[in-house]
């Protein structure tokens, strides 16, 4: 059964980097069919999609973030990491890893399974 | 990007009677090659990860209720609840996956009455 689990400081001061990581397991990260997401959902608001990457490294990012965030992947260790700078009181939110996925390989897919999410504060 | 808007923010609906959710997409997410519809259904409980009920639109994810549904195309979509269960409080939200950016609906809370 695939899990991922978000690991990560959960207080990050404001104008420096927010970094997470998220380690897939019952699966490989380097499968042909998946993406591999991160999502977040500010304290009472809806969810907002951030980027996803494949096991190549190939990335897509949201417009709105893009200038901030970088995903990153490790085969090896069978994980996948978000870096998103210069960060402000408006990211403190949950964040979730997810695979990203329809099955195709391609760009773009529903998000399951999903890991339990990580609270993320931006706060001095 | 496209847009997704959802309605109502939220109802509350008895024990054992329908509960329906509207999503709207700001352009078509059917994709006319396959003649599939790029959207899925999510419930969402406090604490909890976001949980995938329904994707294509219309088809269920292995080991949700049958009383779950999904409906539409193009760019008119709903998610039906047949039978109101006190499990099925939660938040609910649509997401379109026909282009990126991925884009999630707003959201409706689903409450007993």
């Amino acid at each position: 059964q695939l899990q991922l689990q978000e690991s990560g400081p959960g207080l990050v001061k404001p104008s420096e980097t927010l970094s997470l990581t998220c380690t897939v397991s019952g699966g490989s990260i380097s499968s042909s069919s998946d993406y591999w997401g991160w999502i977040r959902q500010p304290p009472g608001k809806g969810l907002e999609w951030i980027g996803s990457i494949y096991y190549s490294g190939t990335t897509y990012y949201s417009p709105s973030l893009k200038s901030r965030v970088t995903i990153s992947v490790d085969t090896s260790k069978n994980q996948f990491s978000l870096n998103l700078s210069s960060v402000t009181a408006a990211d403190t939110a949950v964040y979730y890893c997810a695979r990203d996925s329809d099955g195709s390989g391609t760009p773009g897919g529903w998000l399951d399974p999903w890991g339990q999410g990580t609270l993320v504060t931006v706060s001095s | 990007d496209i847009v997704m808007a959802q309605s109502p923010d939220s109802l509350a609906v008895s024990l054992g009677e329908r509960a329906t959710i509207n999503c709207k997409s700001s352009q078509s997410v059917l994709y006319s090659s396959n003649n599939k519809n790029y959207l899925a259904w999510y419930q969402h409980k406090p604490g909890q990860p976001p949980k995938l009920l329904i994707y294509w639109a219309s088809t269920r994810e292995s080991g949700v209720p049958d009383r779950f549904s999904g409906s539409g195309s193009g760019t008119d979509f709903t998610l039906t609840i047949s039978s109101l269960q006190a499990e099925d409080v939660a938040a609910y939200y649509c997401q379109q996956y026909y282009t990126t950016p991925l884009t999630f609906g707003g959201g409706t809370k689903v409450e007993i009455k």
